[in-house]
């Protein structure tokens, strides 16, 4: 089946540490998101990329880093630079520039202790 | 991007139908109006889209007046399982690359 695969669904971490939070998709989509979402809160933009080898930073990217070296895959970093990392964080991929429609994947909850 | 203003929270009750109207008063000329759903911990899903007038699928509708500086997503006969968080997004799907979400609407549906 065609979809948006986020890993891990959890991930515990101590303050000071790098995370890496993985996002494939296989639905041969060109743009992909990344979005953080606090308690309560609604989606607020990290990156976005809409093709390979480019990517450009969204509303909150200080403290985030992403890569797009294939089509598949749009990793992202929560480096230790980010000060309050605790978030559930979800990837999205669009088709293309002529559709509004993002598909969403099961999100990462990523906790700091 | 079009700036878009919602209701922070509704409550309603089983088989009612539940309006939620969304203000863009600076929507441009080829800004479409999408909506998305999100169930708690899960990523929002798409449910509806549209330009102007009224748009129809098997799970709401979406009336555009002809000003296009509101919309309302209605949706027919909720259930519990309808208790979510509604999103209005404004933009050009052709030249808008950098999708921002609001804060959107979380309905709650009594039994």
């Amino acid at each position: 089946d065609g979809g948006i695969t986020q890993s891990p669904k959890y991930l515990f971490r101590k303050e000071g540490q790098n995370v890496t939070l993985s996002c494939e998709q296989n639905l041969n989509h060109d743009a992909m998101y990344w979005y953080r979402q606090d308690p309560g809160q609604g989606l607020r933009l990290i990156y976005y990329s809409q093709i390979v080898n480019d990517f450009q930073k969204g509303d909150i990217a200080e403290g985030y880093s992403v890569s797009r070296e294939k089509k598949e895959s749009f990793p992202l970093t929560v480096t230790s630079a980010q000060k309050n990392p605790t978030a559930f964080y979800l990837c999205a991929s669009r088709k293309g520039a002529n559709t509004g429609e993002l598909f969403f994947g099961e999100g990462s909850r990523l906790t700091v202790l | 991007l079009a700036k878009t203003t919602q209701p922070i929270s509704m409550d309603s009750y089983e088989g009612q139908e539940v309006n939620i109207t969304c203000s863009h008063n600076n929507i441009a000329t080829n800004d479409y109006i999408t909506w998305y759903q999100q169930f708690p911990s899960q990523g929002p899903r798409f449910i509806i889209q549209g330009y102007k007038t009224k748009v129809t699928n098997e799970v709401a509708s979406l009336f555009i007046p002809a000003d296009r500086k509101s919309s309302t997503l209605s949706l027919p006969r909720v259930s519990l399982s309808d208790t979510a968080v509604y999103y209005c997004l404004v933009g050009d799907m052709w030249r808008d690359d950098k999708i921002i979400f609001g804060k959107g609407t979380r309905l709650h549906i009594l039994p």
